[in-house]
């Protein structure tokens, strides 16, 4: 089955950086690839995804890239500010007419200091 | 339109116990995919429901069950209990074949088994 891949586990940054994490997956039949932001004690909430078509999405101070060839794909946060703190989890699935699963990646704790 | 909500909040069982867990779906949507995220890990995949029919399973055992109702919410049952099975018990809706691939996670039901 499909294997997500995800680093680092851990990052800090000051308040105004730029954070990168990147993701591997190992089914080259994966095409949607989601990006969710968990702050503690709360749902995972979606704040970004991509599908295979595409090789980059960026919504304001947010950006996602896309590697079919390498299969990666990386989540860039620009001009971080303190509210982006939390843990980031990456995600990969095989989207098709009728169903599909997303398999996770294990997170990345982002710490922004201000 | 109503985002996707789970009940109860927390829940503590003893070992060999039963439980059930419940999610209300999102306002026009028809698929609830179950996760099973432990501490510290992103989560994973148990099942989907799409018209009242369990459609995709992951790597969890039989005793590990669920409903879909007419009305799109669903519900998780779990069999003689272990305390491995403590863990935040997420629900995700989406809209299965309407072109779009999100899924919006609920609260989560946190389950201690002791």
């Amino acid at each position: 089955g499909e294997n997500v891949e995800q680093h680092p586990s851990t990052l800090s940054v000051q308040e105004g950086d730029s954070a990168v994490i990147k993701c591997t997956y190992s089914d080259s039949a994966s095409n949607y690839f989601p990006w969710y932001k968990q702050e503690l004690g709360k749902r995972p909430q979606l704040i970004i995804d991509i599908r295979s078509n595409v090789g980059e999405k960026k919504d304001q101070r947010i950006a996602v890239t896309l590697n079919k060839t390498a299969k990666h794909f990386s989540l860039h946060i620009t001009e971080t500010q303190p509210e982006d703190s939390a843990v980031y989890f990456c995600a990969a699935s095989i989207y098709n007419r009728s169903n599909y699963k997303l398999t996770f990646g294990k997170g990345t704790l982002l710490t922004v200091n201000p | 339109e109503t985002g996707v909500t789970q009940s109860p909040t927390h829940l503590i069982k003893t070992r060999g116990q039963q439980v059930t867990l419940r999610c209300s779906s999102q306002s026009g949507h028809n698929t609830v995919s179950w996760y099973q995220q432990a501490l510290g890990q992103g989560p994973q995949f148990i099942f989907q429901y799409y018209r009242e029919e369990e459609n995709g399973r992951g790597n969890f055992p039989p005793r590990f069950s669920g409903l879909q109702f007419p009305n799109y919410s669903s519900e998780l049952n779990v069999n003689a209990l272990l305390l491995g099975d403590s863990a935040l018990y997420l629900c995700a809706s989406s809209s299965t074949g309407a072109g779009t691939y999100e899924q919006y996670f609920g609260p989560g039901t946190r389950l201690t088994v002791t």
